[in-house]
């Protein structure tokens, strides 16, 4: 079954404070996307991953893919309030331009 | 920039009624995709369409159809909508090149009563 699981699926943390977020998927795709979404709101890339080993940073966001061990993972650094929200990975289903979506991991941040 | 414009960002409709969502994009995308979004249930792939006049169903088409009659249009259709299809609906594009990510759109959140 192709699947992709997010954990935490809910992660509460303070201002300040740093963690990751982990996105293991079970197929054999080699491209990884992260999205955010912000309450009401539609979703918006964040980061497009495209090989093994590929490392992204955009903020306090970073977001590395390894291919091999099927495993993505999102850090925040020193987390500020702006950045609560609600974040996806999706990785390619086949050929078809499909998307297998990760259930979310809904982060609040609290000042 | 990509943009995919959605007819409406909130709809009322009642049970029985016939809906129309509209999904239009600038970015002369081949793919577009339609979605759902319940909290709890992520996103749910509802129809996806590869070109004009051309489309798949997802995951949970039962109650719904699309229609795509020109390349930056893609049309979802309630032909009696029900409660429980009140829900956030979300549109997106997707070029063939491969490498690109799935753009999307506002989203419609739709309320039948």
């Amino acid at each position: 079954e192709l699947k992709v699981e997010q954990n935490p699926l809910f992660l509460s943390m303070q201002e300040g404070k740093n963690y990751t977020i982990y996105c293991n998927y079970s197929t054999t795709s080699d491209r990884l996307y992260w999205y955010r979404q912000d309450p009401g709101k539609s979703l918006e890339s964040l980061f497009v991953l495209l090989s093994n080993g590929a490392v992204k940073q955009e903020g306090r966001l970073m977001a590395s893919l390894d291919t091999k061990a099927r495993l993505s993972t999102l850090h925040i650094t020193a987390a500020v309030h702006d950045l609560s929200a609600t974040y996806f990975c999706a990785v390619d289903r086949d050929s078809n331009y499909q998307l297998i979506w990760g259930a979310g991991t809904k982060l609040i941040i609290k000042p | 920039d990509v943009k995919v414009t959605q007819s409406s960002r909130y709809l009322v409709k009642r049970t029985g009624e016939k809906v129309f969502l509209e999904c239009v994009q600038d970015m002369d995308h081949e793919n577009m995709f339609w979605y759902r979004q319940d909290p709890g249930l992520g996103l749910r792939l509802i129809y996806f369409s590869y070109d004009v006049k051309m489309k798949e169903k997802g995951d949970i088409p039962e109650g719904y159809s699309v229609s795509r009659e020109k390349k930056e249009r893609f049309s979802l259709i309630l032909e009696s909508a029900s409660t429980n299809q009140t829900s956030m609906y979300l549109c997106a594009s997707r070029p063939d090149r491969g490498l690109d990510e799935q753009y999307f759109g506002p989203g419609t959140r739709l309320t039948v009563t």
